[in-house]
């Protein structure tokens, strides 16, 4: 079946460390996004890729990287430069960047410890 | 401030109608949706509307958009107990930013057997 898929579902991480969480679609959609849910707030958007080879920071870049080396996958790196990383991370993807639909994965819960 | 705002909470008796509401600020919105959360789990859409419509209907779902004041909502008839989720509303603006989706805080609907 198409779709998005983030993993892992519960990622644990050390002060200090940086981690990477996985996104992956089979839709051939060119356009990917990656947003952070915290409790009682709605979606930021931290960075997003229209295509290929090309991103773009969103409002809450700072302590955070990107790839797009294929058109199936958008890792997040989070960075220990971000002060505050414990949040939910979400994954979406729409056929073109001008789409309406944006189609989200199950999501990575990202906890500092 | 948030460009998109919503009540934090709505709780309802199974049965009854119910109705989430949503102010946005940008005049220049081409699309508001409505999207569905479930505990731990990615969003889902569940319509949206076009900045030139002020009604839409689908099954359960009706969606009203009253642009003078910038106000949309989502009345879900005959609500069941399987609609208790996070409700967000979001807009899409397409100018230059490229179409992206700014999501309000989303409303948590309780629904009582």
């Amino acid at each position: 079946d198409g779709g998005i898929t983030q993993s892992p579902k519960y990622l644990f991480r050390k002060e200090g460390q940086n981690v990477t969480l996985s996104c992956e679609q089979n839709l051939n959609h060119d356009a990917m996004y990656w947003y952070r849910q915290d409790p009682g707030q709605g979606l930021r958007l931290i960075y997003y890729s229209q295509i290929v080879n090309d991103f773009q920071k969103g409002d809450i870049a700072e302590g955070y990287s990107v790839s797009r080396e294929k058109k199936e996958s958008f890792p997040l790196t989070v960075t220990s430069a971000q002060k505050n990383p414990t949040a939910f991370y979400l994954c979406a993807s729409r056929l073109t960047h001008l789409n309406t639909e944006a189609f989200f994965g199950q999501g990575t819960r990202l906890t500092v410890v | 401030g948030e460009d998109v705002e919503q009540s934090l909470f709505l709780s309802v008796r199974e049965g009854d109608s119910s109705v989430i509401n949503c102010t946005y600020t940008d005049s220049s919105s081409t699309y508001l949706y409505w999207y569905k959360q479930e505990p731990g789990a990615g969003l889902q859409l569940l319509t949206y509307i076009f900045s030139n419509m002020d009604m839409k209907q689908d099954q359960r779902l009706t969606v009203l958009l009253n642009k003078k004041d910038k106000h949309l909502s989502l009345r879900i008839a005959d609500t069941q107990t399987g609609d208790s989720a996070i409700y967000f509303c979001a807009e899409s603006i397409g100018d230059n930013a490229g179409n992206m989706l700014t999501f309000g805080g989303g409303t948590r609907l309780m629904v009582k057997p």
